[in-house]
């Protein structure tokens, strides 16, 4: 089946500074990635829709110049958390489209542990 | 209101038993309707799809009564191996393509 893979797993950052997380589809061009955050005991709340080639779209209450989101390509997607601070330590998880598979098909990648010290 | 809303649990359940799930919707524009399993510090990952007729993969089975926006996962012969997280799914299409998670309900299965 389709692969997403992201990277870093696991970063521990000061608060302050800026990260970086990757999204990567390995075996299909993905046109639309979706970036999620879950929160311990919570569900994955949609952050924002990356689309290649265009902007991202954010979901009500997330600061876009916050969490800056990139699609260069169809199999990259990046999120930069800036200035990230300890309220920001959550599991971020990508997913993929492939857009050769039906529309509801999203392929999710291992996530990353972001903790902001 | 939440928009997918799921029982809180946990549910601590013997091995052998069978346990069911509910999740209600409240988006009519809902269109496509799914079961995920999360294991701890996990992604998500499909279990099944939901439709009206019902459909059944092994020891599971699951049912979608779009009149009641309901969604449900029956369980049976319950293993060591099910005790994750169940997440109720719902795909919106209107205008754009938008995936809503349920909070999820934790599944213990002891022997």
């Amino acid at each position: 089946g389709a692969v997403v893979s992201q990277h870093p797993s696991r970063v521990i950052c000061k608060s302050g500074t800026s990260v970086k997380i990757e999204c990567r589809s390995l075996d299909f061009q993905a046109t639309t990635m979706f970036w999620y955050r879950q929160f311990p005991k919570q569900s994955l709340m949609l952050m924002a829709t990356s689309n290649e080639g265009s902007k991202a779209t954010y979901e009500q209450g997330v600061e876009k110049d916050k969490f800056l989101i990139n699609h260069a390509s169809l199999t990259l997607s990046t999120l930069t958390v800036t200035s990230a601070h300890p309220e920001d330590s959550s599991f971020y998880i990508c997913s993929a489209r492939d857009p050769g598979q039906p529309i509801y098909e999203q392929y999710f990648g291992p996530g990353t542990r972001l903790t902001v010290t | 209101r939440k928009e997918v809303e799921q029982d809180p649990g946990p549910f601590n359940v013997p091995e052998g038993a069978t346990v069911a799930f509910n999740c209600t919707y409240s988006n009519s524009a809902s269109q496509s309707f799914f079961w995920y399993r999360q294991d701890c510090r996990k992604e998500p990952k499909l279990l099944m799809s939901v439709y009206s007729s019902g459909n059944e993969d092994g020891r599971f089975t699951a049912q979608l009564n779009r009149a009641s926006q309901y969604i449900s996962l029956l369980i049976r012969d319950s293993k060591l191996s099910d005790s994750a997280t169940y997440l109720c799914v719902v795909n919106i299409i209107t205008g754009g393509f938008k995936t809503i998670f349920g909070a999820g309900t934790r599944l213990f299965v002891k022997a």
